[in-house]
């Protein structure tokens, strides 16, 4: 079946431009993550959904960083007024359920969304 | 709260040797630990994962992983390294509220 899709694959923005990336889950698959990949830091969480709420959003970096999702569904992450140090890969992952079950939270993550930022 | 530390940012071996990656986590609850992979400009793929019950797992690729509690380590290992194994690595424990976390990665390069 279809994986996790991402839009766009690359951007490119000047700085102090918004942005908006786009995700689009593995259907069925109730919890949707968003990371970011950088240089200086790995990968980092950045917020989950759980159906449309969600429940953690320790990881969004700013005020400047929110996220939505509608209908249990499609993502997007919106980065305003975008810095220099935004610029990274952004990582969608989806998994059926949150937590436990045997899956055990296994994540399956979209090709990213390359963000720079100039 | 969860963390996760992997021993050695790069890795070298010879085509057909051991491949051992380490790993060792921390965690006040019994922890979902995985290893997921990044081929050269691919997204992440799981290899294995451990949640309960036999402590070895077999993943893709002929890699397989041992969860040991009184070590609290998950070090992933492969008997016969391939050229095509060439990738960055990343351990990574699951957390009590549902988000990965993950390892600052190990790059393995496999030598012909």
């Amino acid at each position: 079946g279809a994986g996790v899709s991402q839009s766009p694959s690359n951007k490119v923005t000047e700085k102090g431009k918004d942005v908006e990336l786009r995700c689009d889950p593995i259907s069925g698959h109730t919890a949707l993550y968003w990371y970011r990949q950088s240089l200086g830091q790995g990968l980092e969480f950045l917020i989950y959904f759980q159906g449309n709420s969600a429940p953690d959003k320790s990881g969004l970096p700013s005020d400047r960083f929110s996220a939505e999702r509608t209908g249990g569904s499609v993502s997007t992450l919106t980065i305003q007024r975008t810095q220099q140090e935004d610029s990274a890969v952004y990582l969608c992952a989806s998994s059926l359920v949150a937590l436990g079950g045997p899956s055990g939270n296994e994540q399956y993550f979209g090709p990213g969304t390359r963000l720079t930022v100039t | 709260a969860q963390s996760v530390t992997q021993l050695g940012s790069h890795v070298s071996v010879s085509e057909g040797a051991l491949v051992l990656l380490r790993c060792n986590y921390s965690s006040s609850v019994p922890p979902y630990l995985f290893w997921y992979v990044q081929y050269p400009n691919q997204g992440l793929q799981l290899l294995l994962k451990y949640t309960t019950g036999a402590t070895l797992v077999k993943g893709i690729n002929g890699f397989e992983a041992e969860f040991k509690k009184s070590e609290t380590s998950f070090h992933l290992t492969k008997p016969s390294a391939h050229m095509s194994d060439a990738a960055e690595y990343f351990c990574v424990v699951s957390s009590n509220t549902g988000k990965l976390i993950f390892g600052q990665g190990t790059t393995l390069q496999v030598k012909p």
